[in-house]
């Protein structure tokens, strides 16, 4: 399954939105009926850090400025309020089909 | 605290082999399933392997299979990858990862592998 992020390279000002689209080759719903549509974040340097599972579950600890939405082969990260700590590298994840696959990556940064 | 720590890392001519290690705790490791997720130099992620809480299940993407193998000991909560047959393009920052139902809640720190005469 092919993930493909939208844009791949994000300038924002903070405090405005944010917004990056991930779309997959084939539809990410599970015979389970569910959708394992991941998003992590990487900062510099680090690790990456899991935020939102199964298209709109919001990891522990993560803020509420983060929301994921979606279906089928659409998908979408927001952030309603950019802050400095949000500059990273933004990666989908599907883990409906072996091999899971990850996006190529949005690089958000602060213009 | 779940805490991963990867080691075995560093500089390995082509062709030759690596075994990386991974030390878990914090949760009960033997009920896990883990994985090796890696990352080229400023690239982005890409999975290598994973592994059933008990061993009895291994899955390769096609570019390790055959060259790398995934392991576990759930005495020692250790998790581990042989590599063999190292090639340039393997050169990549190595990360364990917890994770549970289809997703990574859990990452370690990392340990780079460097493929190079």
């Amino acid at each position: 399954v092919v993930m493909t992020q939208s844009p791949l390279s994000l300038p924002v000002t903070l405090g405005q939105p944010a917004s990056i689209s991930c779309r997959s080759s084939q539809s990410l719903v599970h015979s389970d009926g569910n959708t394992y549509l991941n998003w992590f974040q990487q900062r510099p340097g680090q690790s990456p850090r899991r935020l939102i599972y199964k298209v709109s579950n919001r990891d522990s600890g993560v803020p509420d400025r983060f929301s994921g939405s979606g279906s089928g082969t659409d998908f979408t990260l927001q952030i309603s309020r950019v802050e400095a700590e949000d500059v990273g590298v933004y990666y989908c994840m599907q883990g409906t089909q072996w091999p899971w696959t990850f996006g190529q990556g949005t690089k958000v940064e602060i213009k | 605290e779940v805490q991963l720590v990867e080691s075995g890392g560093g500089l390995v001519q082509p062709g030759g082999s690596l075994r990386l290690s991974c030390a878990a705790s914090g949760f009960t490791f033997s009920s896990y399933w883990m994985s090796w997720v890696r990352q080229a130099p400023g690239k982005g992620l890409d999975w290598v392997a994973n592994i059933k809480p008990d061993g009895s299940e291994k899955s390769y993407v096609d570019s390790v299979k055959g060259r790398f193998t995934i392991s576990r000991d759930n005495a020692e909560n250790s998790l581990y990858l042989q590599m063999n047959s190292l090639r340039a393009e393997d050169t990549a920052v190595y990360y364990c990862a917890r994770h549970p139902a289809r997703s990574v809640d859990y990452w370690g720190q990392g340990t780079l592998v460097t493929v190079s005469s």
